[in-house]
């Protein structure tokens, strides 16, 4: 089954206590993307990957890193997490050459004490 | 002004009535337009997915597209309880080369009463 598969689902946490939140896909996308939704601000891009060690900002990636090391998995990190990044993330898939869709995962809730 | 506008709602409807769904956006470069569904607890599902102007239809979901007047449209026929949903609409240029090309309204909370 195709699908974008992000770990943990839920997550209660410190300020400044790093975290990583992981996305992996099964579907040999090239491109990979993270998102934070928010009420009455919809879906926000945080990062995006073209490929394997190829990533770039999106419209919010202050206080995020990510990196590329594999095609499948794409890890979202907060190095010093704050309580303005309380939000649910999604990862999200497509081909690159592309103009398919992408496939989200289940989303993360994370929040930031 | 947003890229894309999106009436939040909340839309409660009765069971079997006839939904529409809108979005307005401002980019005449938007070719490519979809509709997420989204569940509590879940991600994004892709619903429908078209091509420029003109209609698309799938079972008891139908997608317009206005580009003249920069304006899309989701209609639910016979809606059901199960459709009760957050729904989202996306649009992206021509040509998605990477970056931040795809644009999402900030999605309609419809509740479908049995």
């Amino acid at each position: 089954e195709a699908q974008v598969t992000q770990n943990p689902r839920y997550l209660i946490t410190v300020t400044g206590k790093k975290l990583t939140v992981t996305c992996s896909q099964n579907m040999n996308h090239e491109y990979m993307s993270w998102y934070r939704q928010d009420p009455g601000l919809g879906l926000r891009q945080i990062y995006y990957s073209m490929n394997v060690e190829v990533t770039d900002k999106g419209d919010v990636p202050e206080g995020y890193k990510v990196s590329r090391k594999e095609k499948r998995n794409f890890p979202l990190i907060l190095e010093s997490p704050s309580p303005n990044q309380t939000s649910l993330y999604f990862c999200a898939s497509r081909p690159f050459y592309s103009n398919q869709p992408q496939h989200f995962g289940d989303g993360t809730r994370l929040s930031i004490l | 002004q947003k890229e894309v506008e999106q009436d939040p709602g909340p839309l409660s409807v009765p069971e079997g009535a006839i939904v529409s769904l809108n979005c307005t956006y401002s980019n005449s470069a938007f070719q490519y337009f979809m509709w997420y569904r989204q569940y509590s607890r879940k991600g994004p599902e892709l619903l429908m997915y078209t091509y420029s102007s003109g209609n698309k239809e799938d079972g008891r979901f139908t997608a317009q597209v206005d580009k003249s007047s920069k304006y899309i449209s989701l209609f639910i026929r016979d809606s059901q309880p199960s459709d009760s949903a957050t729904y989202l609409c996306a649009m992206s240029p021509l040509i998605q080369t990477g970056a931040n090309n795809l644009f999402f309204g900030t999605g309609t909370r419809l509740t479908v009463i049995p």
